[in-house]
């Protein structure tokens, strides 16, 4: 059974740089990240899902345009992980953001494994 | 971006009813919609991909249909664990949108 799990810091300041990184663990048949899409995605309380954005081994990346180009993403395959950053962050930022697997089926992507997600406060 | 709707946005119902949440896409989006439901401060979890496939483990009285813009989510008999919001997902395009979600809580 694959697992996800985020990890990094809880509280940024406004204006600096938010870092996360996606832990994948279990068994795969060879290496488990380098064989999907993989994802951020994020939700500020009492709000509606947004999706961040996808990397897929070794670094093609697609990320929301609503974002305006504050995001990068990427794969540590030695690592088994990935990781977001999202920079210039203010308090419109504050979230949980979840990792997730990426699926497909028949030409739909669909989010089949997530992580238990972390909570990302931006205060000074 | 494709927008996704969804209502009711809220409704009450009892253990035992049938309830029907709808979800629709701004533009079309063939089969590719994806069901999930969350309940308080947990993970999402994907219930129906590609309109109508059951997820693995996800209990039969689940069930989706629609293709185009409208899509449905049945749960044929309401359990107690069932109470929860339901989100759907257009996994068609990038962006990929989310709708608001439908609230489901007990009469």
């Amino acid at each position: 059974q694959v697992l996800l799990q985020e990890s990094g810091p809880g509280l940024v300041k406004p204006s600096e740089t938010l870092s996360l990184t996606c832990s994948v663990s279990g068994v795969c048949f060879g290496s488990c990240i380098s064989r999907y899409y993989w994802t951020w995605i994020r939700q500020p309380p009492g709000k509606e899902l947004e999706w961040i954005g996808y990397v897929y081994y070794p670094d093609s990346t697609t990320y929301n345009p609503s974002l305006k180009g504050r995001v990068t993403m990427s794969l540590d395959t030695s690592k088994d992980h990935f990781s977001l950053r999202l920079n210039s962050v203010t308090a419109a930022d504050t979230a949980m953001y979840y990792c997730a697997r990426i699926s497909d089926h028949d030409e739909n992507w669909y989010f089949d494994l997530w992580g238990r997600g972390t909570l990302v406060t931006v205060s000074s | 971006d494709i927008q996704m709707t969804q209502s009711p946005s809220s409704l009450s119902a009892s253990v035992g009813d049938r309830v029907t949440l709808i979800c629709r896409a701004s533009q079309t989006i063939s089969r590719s919609l994806n069901w999930f439901q969350q309940k308080p401060g947990k993970v999402p979890e994907l219930l129906i991909y590609a309109a109508a496939k059951l997820q693995n483990g996800v209990p039969s009285r689940f069930s989706g249909s629609g293709s185009g813009t409208d899509f449905t989510l049945t749960i044929t008999s309401l359990q107690p664990e069932d109470f929860a919001t339901y989100f759907c997902q257009q996994g068609y395009t990038t962006p990929f949108t989310f709708g608001p979600g439908t609230k489901v809580d007990i009469k």
